[in-house]
C-alpha cells in the first residue's frame, strides 16, 4: 500500500520562528517529491519540488533522504501568512499519480 | 499560465439526485486529468485518472458507475456523482497535467458538495 506519513500538528509558532516538517514515504520506487500548501477550504498549491541534493527557495528549504525515505521542509522567519496546512506529496513512478500525506497544520501567531 | 477552473464552486443537492462537476484547463491542453476527493481533516484521495478520449481509470474502492467521468476534449473533464447520498458530501478537486515532459499537476479550486 502506498503511504505518505506526516505529523498532523498543529504546530503553533510565533512570528519569526523556524519550523520543520517531516514526512516519510513507504514506496521505495517513488521518483518525485513535492511540498504543497493548502489553505482552509482551498485547493492545494505547489510550494516547491524536492530534489535529492536539497533545494532552497527563499525562506523555505527542502531535503530528501532516499535511503531513509524521508523528506523535510524547513521554514525560516515564519510569517503570519505561512499559516496553512503543508502537504507532503510523492509521485510514484514516471508520469503516474500523486500520493498525498494528510498534511501538517501550521499556525503562526503574532 | 496553467489555470484550471471548476464549476460549480459549491453545490447543495438532495439525496438521490445527480450532480455534474466540470473541470477545465483554461490556457493549456490537458492530456490527463485527475479527480480527487477530500473529507475534513483528511488527505486528498485520488478517485480516478482520465485521459482524453479514453475511459477513466478508477482507484480501488471507487465505484465507476456512481462517479461517471467524461474527458471528451483536451480542456474539459466532467465528474457526475449519480444518485448522491449524504456520505458523498465532500470537497472534490480536479487537477490537470499537460503531459509535455512535466510531472506537475495544476489543481482546480475545488467543488464543495453537500448532499442533504
Amino acid at each position: 500500500r502506498k503511504e505518505v506519513e506526516q505529523d498532523p500538528g498543529p504546530f503553533n509558532v510565533p512570528e519569526g520562528a523556524t519550523v520543520a516538517f517531516n514526512c516519510t514515504y513507504s514506496n521505495s520506487a517513488s521518483q518525485s517529491f513535492f511540498w504543497y500548501r493548502q489553505d482552509c477550504r482551498k485547493e492545494p498549491k505547489l510550494l516547491m519540488s524536492v530534489y535529492s541534493s536539497g533545494n532552497e527557495d527563499g525562506r523555505f528549504t527542502a531535503q530528501l533522504n532516499r535511503a531513509s525515505q524521508y523528506i523535510s521542509l524547513l521554514i525560516r522567519d515564519s510569517k503570519l501568512s505561512d499559516s496553512a496546512t503543508y502537504l507532503c506529496v510523492v509521485n510514484d513512478s514516471g508520469y503516474s499519480t500523486l500520493t498525498f500525506g494528510k498534511g501538517t497544520m501550521l499556525l503562526v501567531s503574532p | 499560465g496553467a489555470v484550471v477552473s471548476q464549476h460549480p464552486s459549491w453545490v447543495i443537492c438532495k439525496s438521490g439526485t445527480s450532480v455534474k462537476i466540470e473541470c477545465r484547463s483554461l490556457d493549456f491542453q490537458a492530456t490527463t486529468m485527475f479527480w480527487y476527493r477530500q473529507f475534513p481533516k483528511q488527505s486528498l484521495m485520488l478517485m480516478a485518472t482520465s485521459n482524453e478520449g479514453s475511459k477513466a481509470t478508477y482507484e480501488q474502492g471507487v465505484e465507476k458507475d456512481k462517479f461517471l467521468i467524461n474527458h471528451a476534449s483536451l480542456t474539459l473533464s466532467t465528474l457526475t456523482v449519480t444518485s448522491a447520498h449524504p456520505e458523498d458530501s465532500s470537497f472534490y478537486i480536479c487537477s490537470a497535467r499537460s503531459g509535455k515532459g512535466s510531472y506537475e499537476q495544476y489543481f482546480g479550486p475545488g467543488t464543495r458538495l453537500t448532499v442533504t
